[in-house]
């Protein structure tokens, strides 16, 4: 029940195109939900975050839907640059003690 | 501005031999701190959290042990190391109050691999 489910495992997007990763949950007490990028040998960075009271949060080139209803959530990459080539996570808080549920990571390959 | 400290960058250990990882965390005041397991294939497994000095709570029976004898320094330890140990380790921290946007935020990552 604490788990987040991410697909898809690789993805492989033209320079240009949109990168778009998805995540799924089941314990509804998640109330926080954060996207990390990670590059190799790096500690995963955050990225962005939305809380379930919004649908949609944008920042730059990078987008989060949410849909509370589903308990699906996704991250949209527009304009997707071989800069943004890394391994993305979605996650949860789960909302005691703040512990971090991590999906189980999608590989992000920008071909130019 | 918040920073973590995370050494060595590097380690190999031979099979049995102990193991010290340390973590410091500078420009906050009882944060909340993490040992995550990074192994092959991109899986982030939590360790250890901790909510305060000497508070240590552990997620996943193993070979290894952490402990917290300061506000803001966090360290990970095994007294003898197994092959199933070589990973790349990570320690985070995030505040100690769950306002709303306080997440958690990574080190640089320490590569262990066990020989």
């Amino acid at each position: 029940q604490q788990q987040v489910k991410q697909s898809p495992q690789s993805l492989i997007v033209q320079k240009g195109g949109i990168s778009i990763i998805n995540c799924a949950y089941e314990n509804t007490a998640f109330d926080y939900f954060p996207w990390y990028q990670q590059f190799p040998g790096k500690g995963p960075a955050l990225l962005i975050a939305i809380r379930p009271d919004v649908s949609e949060k944008k920042e730059g080139r990078f987008t989060i839907s949410f849909n509370k209803s589903a308990k699906q959530f996704s991250l949209h990459i527009m304009d997707s640059q071989p800069g943004d080539s890394a391994t993305y996570f979605c996650a949860a808080i789960y909302n005691q003690g703040g512990k971090l549920i991590f999906g189980q990571g999608t590989e992000l390959s920008v071909k130019p | 501005s918040q920073t973590i400290h995370q050494w060595p960058a590097t380690l190999v250990q031979p099979v049995g031999s102990p193991l010290s990882l340390e973590c410091t965390v500078e420009g906050t005041s009882n944060p909340n701190l993490y040992w995550y397991r990074q192994a092959a294939g991109r899986g982030l497994q939590l360790l250890f959290y901790s909510v305060g000095i000497g508070q240590i709570s552990s997620e996943v029976p193993q070979n290894l042990s952490a402990s917290r004898p300061q506000d803001r320094q966090f360290i990970l330890s095994s007294k003898k190391l197994l092959l199933s140990d070589s990973g790349f380790y990570l320690c985070a921290w995030s505040g100690w109050d769950r306002a709303p946007g306080n997440t958690i935020y990574f080190g640089e990552g320490s590569w262990l691999t066990v020989v």
